[in-house]
């Protein structure tokens, strides 16, 4: 079953602005993750947010996590050509198992 | 950097077909995945492993079986493919929570094109 959900599904920007993406879920989560998938290719892991933490920062990449609204926000800053690609969240629920949300679609036009 | 590599990245059958795929990591990681992604759909878990000769079944494993006789090498298997099969297949690996703790990534490859014609 997939539990998150992501929103927008599409999103297309200028170069240089701030891109955001959100994620909704149902159940009660140990960690939320972000991929990115650019076209044919497989996922690539971002970052990861435990449950007990609200933000995280790596490089461009903001996360923010608000377990009583059950969501999460990914932010890019500064966006680049190179950010096109559809992104991801993910929930770990209590063991290894991930379950996948259907993706953003994003696309940064120059 | 943890690789994971898939035999193919397209293949083509006809249905009724037997068809293997093959995913190895290089990182020693205990927990192995097959997914496929479809457009609307995501990606949906069709079998995962946790360990050598174990199997658990995900949310979608009618009509596929898996195999893992070594820690590295975890195999898909579609013994009669139909049409429906027709999707991109991905693998993907994590450390396990006992060395790694609950907040492992997943590794994926790049993924295998399947076309049942």
């Amino acid at each position: 079953s997939q539990q998150g959900e992501e929103d927008p599904q599409a999103l297309s920007i200028q170069e240089g602005e701030n891109a955001t993406m959100n994620c909704s879920y149902k159940t009660s989560i140990n960690n939320l993750q972000w991929y990115r998938q650019n076209s044919g290719r497989g996922l690539v892991h971002l970052i990861l947010i435990r449950s007990n933490e609200r933000e995280k920062h790596s490089g461009r990449l903001r996360v923010t996590l608000d377990t009583s609204k059950k969501s999460s926000s990914l932010l890019i800053t500064a966006s680049r050509a190179a950010d096109t690609a559809s992104y991801f969240c993910a929930t770990g629920q209590g063991a290894q198992k991930l379950v996948f949300g259907q993706g953003t679609r994003l696309t940064i036009n120059p | 950097d943890v690789k994971v590599t898939q035999s193919s990245r397209y293949l083509v059958k006809r249905t009724g077909e037997k068809v293997f795929l093959e995913c190895v990591q290089d990182m020693d990681h205990e927990n192995m995945f097959w997914y496929r992604q479809d457009p609307g759909l995501g990606l949906r878990l069709i079998y995962f492993s946790y360990d050598v000769k174990m199997k658990e079944k995900g949310d979608i494993p009618e009509g596929y079986s898996v195999s893992r006789e070594k820690k590295e090498r975890f195999s898909l298997i579609l013994e009669s493919t139909s049409t429906n099969q027709t999707s991109m297949y991905l693998c993907a690996s994590s450390a396990n929570i006992r060395t790694g703790g609950f907040d492992q990534p997943q590794h994926f490859g790049d993924g295998t094109r399947l076309s049942i014609l």
